[in-house]
Formats: C-alpha cells, sequence, structure tokens
C-alpha cells in the first residue's frame, strides 16, 4: 500500500525567506510523486512531478523537490516566499499510470506568508 | 485550452436529500476522476474511469454514491440520500493517457463543487 505523509499542518514564513514543506512517503514499488497547490475556493494545480528521470525537479513558480529514496521523502522547497505563495499544498503518491493512476495525497499543508 | 469544467460550484442541501454534480474533463481526456475533499483532509479517489468504463471504485459507497460516464466524455456523480458527512469538495480531475501501465500522465483538476449537507 502507498501512502503519504505531511509534516506539518501549517507552515508560517516571511515574505523573502526560504519555505521548506516536507513530504515522505510509503510505497512497496517505485513511486511517482507529485506536490499539487490549491488557493481558496479552486481546483488543485499541479506544481511539479517526480517519475524517476532525474531526483531533482523544477516545477511553476519557483519550486523544486528532491527525491530522496534513502529518505522517502520528497520535500519542496523555494529560496524565497513571495506574498502569492500563500496556500494549501499537496502532497501525493501513485504507482503509476493507467489503471494504477489514481493519487494518494496527504492531508495539506497550509502555507502562509507574512508581509 | 479549456479547463475542467464542474457545476455547479456551490450546493446545500439537507440529509436524506438527493444531489448530482456534473462535470466535463478536457477535450481528448480519456481518463476521468472523482475525488471527495473533506474540510482538513487531502482529496480522496471515489472513482476512476476510462473512456465510458471504470477503472476502480474500490473507496465509493456504493449504496448511496453512483456515478456515470455514458458516452466517454462528461461525468455525473450522484448521491443518494446523503448524509451529514458527505459534506465536502467534490473534485473532478482528468487525464489523457490511456496504457495500463507507466509513467502517469498529468491529473487536470477542476474547481470543485463544495457540498454542505444540513
Amino acid at each position: 500500500a502507498q501512502s503519504v505523509t505531511q509534516l506539518g499542518s501549517h507552515v508560517s514564513v516571511s515574505e523573502g525567506a526560504l519555505v521548506l514543506l516536507r513530504c515522505n512517503y510509503s510505497s512497496s514499488v517505485p513511486p511517482y510523486l507529485f506536490w499539487y497547490v490549491q488557493y481558496p475556493n479552486q481546483g488543485l494545480q499541479l506544481l511539479l512531478k517526480y517519475t524517476s528521470a532525474a531526483t531533482l525537479v523544477k516545477g511553476i513558480n519557483g519550486f523544486e523537490a528532491e527525491f530522496k529514496k534513502s529518505e522517502t521523502s520528497f520535500h519542496l522547497t523555494k529560496p524565497s516566499a513571495h506574498m502569492s505563495d500563500a496556500a494549501e499544498y499537496f502532497c501525493a503518491v501513485t504507482r503509476g499510470g493507467g489503471s494504477q493512476g489514481n493519487l494518494i495525497f496527504g492531508k495539506g499543508t497550509k502555507l502562509s506568508v507574512k508581509p | 485550452e479549456a479547463g475542467v469544467a464542474q457545476s455547479p460550484r456551490y450546493k446545500i442541501i439537507e440529509k436524506r436529500q438527493s444531489v448530482a454534480f456534473w462535470c466535463n474533463p478536457i477535450s481528448g481526456h480519456a481518463t476521468l476522476y472523482w475525488y471527495q475533499q473533506i474540510l482538513g483532509q487531502g482529496p480522496k479517489l471515489l472513482i476512476q474511469f476510462q473512456n465510458n468504463g471504470v477503472v476502480d471504485d474500490s473507496q465509493l459507497p456504493k449504496d448511496r454514491f453512483s456515478a456515470e460516464r455514458l458516452k466517454g466524455v462528461d461525468s455525473t456523480l450522484k448521491i443518494q440520500p446523503a448524509k451529514l458527512e458527505d459534506s465536502a469538495v467534490y473534485l473532478c480531475a482528468s487525464s489523457f493517457l490511456v496504457v495500463a501501465s507507466g509513467s502517469p500522465d498529468t491529473q487536470y483538476f477542476g474547481p470543485g463543487t463544495r457540498l454542505t449537507v444540513l
């Protein structure tokens, strides 16, 4: 079975500070990992995805994540937070495509950015 | 490119009533998903369609929930009768990939329908 654990339901940073959102996964098969962002009253938007091509994945809006198999982690980072980054972030795992493509999500981390 | 469309955006009903949600995926996307997102939690898959066939409905409460995608395009999710614990956001997503295995394609999500059951 696959699962995702996001450490910290709420993270607060100052504008310009480093953003670090933590995600650990559990999977019996090589995982595919995703980070999605959800703004209030909106659907989820893909930030980035890991599909085994490269361990350091760059996404949109300056975010990146590094896949570390030894630590079973896929933490999301951004060097400098912007006010517009305030949103909820979800880490998700899946086994593959087609019939195995359903995403298993973590509980989410709400990011607040202080001016 | 138009995104995933969902309607209504908001719905308030009383318990034991029925409700239906509609989703129109991105054109050409063979796979369609319905997720339930309860407040404070991540989305949970309810059902996955590939064209007009069901791929995975293992987490769908079939005694009260039903879904269909008759022509392999748009889809309807129904709850009958609704319970208080069904209050949630119902998200529809679609993706292009059809093959049985391999790297997953990106799922594109609609804005969701927020259901409140009183």
